[in-house]
């Protein structure tokens, strides 16, 4: 059981160029989100998935996209890399509902947009 | 909207002394309220919630937070603090109608405990 994955670990892109974090979880929990988190800024919410199929924007949405086509899968694409998106980026998952709303959080992506 | 506060950026504390870290909220509706931790180089560990029920929340690692609904606050707090319990720690918040993915982080709060 591994739990949430996330992949690369670390990524240096030029500014224009596009990418997809990848989000992986075994543990068949319909809810999924994608924070990033900056210095002084803490954690902020790009977007959420509520299941495969559903996806809505958080508090920072702007220049990333995200699709929920599996229940294990919720990538994270940001189609033209800019500096701002310097960031540390973490998946997170959630039962949900009587289980408990407790986040399981991926190890995180470190990425540095140049 | 849903919103958190957290209006210290660093702790300094003692070890054995007790220890507080605040946290204030702003729901809509009814609040789900959470405490986190970070060690450095890593993700986020869940520590404690408030859902529903007792107002005082124990939580790992002997932290227990209050949930004071007139205060809008959910301070954390350990009797006696050790070396180990330096950290990041972050407050989160869910509004009762809102979606379990949407949880809403603060700023964090860096908890030092000298020897």
């Amino acid at each position: 059981n591994a739990g949430v994955t996330q992949t690369p670990k670390f990524q240096v892109l030029k500014t224009g160029q596009s990418m997809t974090l990848q989000c992986a979880q075994d543990m068949n929990h319909e809810y999924m989100s994608w924070y990033r988190q900056d210095p002084g800024m803490g954690l902020r919410l790009i977007h959420y998935s509520v299941g495969a199929g559903i996806t809505d924007q958080g508090e920072v949405p702007n220049g990333y996209n995200v699709s929920r086509s599996t229940t294990e899968d919720f990538p994270l694409r940001l189609l033209s890399a800019a500096p701002s998106q310097t960031s540390v980026y973490f998946c997170a998952t959630n039962p949900g509902g009587a289980l408990g709303e407790t986040q399981y959080f991926g190890p995180g992506t470190r990425l540095l947009v140049l | 909207a849903q919103s958190v506060a957290q209006p210290e950026d660093q702790v300094n504390v003692a070890e054995g002394n007790p220890l507080t870290v605040k946290c204030t909220y702003s729901v809509s509706g009814n609040p789900y309220l959470f405490w986190y931790v970070q060690y450095p180089n890593r993700g986020l560990q869940f520590l404690l919630k408030y859902i529903t029920g007792d107002n005082l929340v124990k939580g790992s690692y002997g932290f227990e937070a209050e949930f004071n609904k007139s205060q809008t606050s959910f301070h954390l707090k350990k009797p006696s603090a050790l070396v180990s319990d330096s950290a990041l720690y972050f407050c989160a918040v869910r509004d009762i109608g809102s979606s379990a993915s949407k949880i809403i982080f603060g700023s964090g709060t860096r908890l030092s405990i000298r020897p």
